[in-house]
């Protein structure tokens, strides 16, 4: 069964960092690209980032480019978001999602990002 | 470029069928058959119901069905049971490597 575990979010002030991480089990990791999206309170979902498998191409909305960095660690089967220069317009609930079969095909239950003085 | 359009909400009794659609534009909805949908429960991850515009996962029922048709994507729910009260997510590949895949607002469907 595909897993998929968030964690690493909290309470941050603005101006803060923060790196979530995701856990990965149940599938073979090291051959599927990643992505994180994200839900603001009361908003729609909205894709924040892409990494593909090697890790060697990456992508970022224009909403957090030069703020967010997307990693993978395929050994760990892990995959990472590392967040600077938080601003409130960032808290949301962050998920992590595979990609497969042309679509975002399993999804984390998500990371709360919360950020307020 | 602007997130896809759905309804906030909808509502259907058990047994009727209800229709969500998804308006985007010819660059993402009209230009790729790879509109999903996706069910979202408060505090569980978000589930897959259609890929591809008309596929459905292994178990999914098929109650669940998509379609397309120019820059509207639409997803249908037959036979509504109690369960299927949440909300739905629209979700189109966008192709630009900083708008890779865009997403509708999102719609609540009420079973009365």
């Amino acid at each position: 069964e595909v897993q998929l575990v968030e964690s690493g979010g909290g309470l941050v002030q603005p101006g803060g960092s923060l790196r979530l991480s995701c856990a990965a089990s149940g599938f073979t990791f090291n051959i599927y690209e990643m992505n994180w999206v994200r839900q603001a309170p009361g908003k729609g979902l909205e894709w924040v980032s892409y990494i593909s498998s090697s890790g060697s191409t990456k992508y970022y909305a224009d909403s957090v480019k030069g703020r967010f960095t997307i990693s993978r660690d395929n050994a760990k089967n892990s995959l990472y978001l590392q967040m600077n220069s938080l601003g409130a317009e960032d808290t949301a609930v962050f998920f992590c999602a595979r990609s497969g079969s042309s679509t975002l095909d399993s999804w984390g239950q998500g990371t709360l990002v919360t950020v307020s003085s | 470029q602007s997130a896809l359009t759905q309804p906030a909400s909808v509502s259907g009794s058990p047994g009727q069928s209800i229709t969500i659609s998804c308006t985007g534009t010819s660059s993402d909805v009209g230009s790729y058959n790879l509109v999903s949908w996706y069910q979202l429960h408060p505090g569980k991850a978000p589930k897959l119901m259609i890929y591809e515009v008309s596929k459905r996962p292994s178990g999914v029922s098929n109650r669940f069905s998509g379609s397309k048709s120019g820059n509207t994507a639409s997803l249908t729910i037959s036979g509504l049971q109690a369960e299927d009260e949440a909300d739905y997510y629209c979700c189109s590949y966008a192709g630009s490597s900083t708008f890779l895949w865009v997403f509708g607002g999102g719609t609540k469907l009420t079973v009365l």
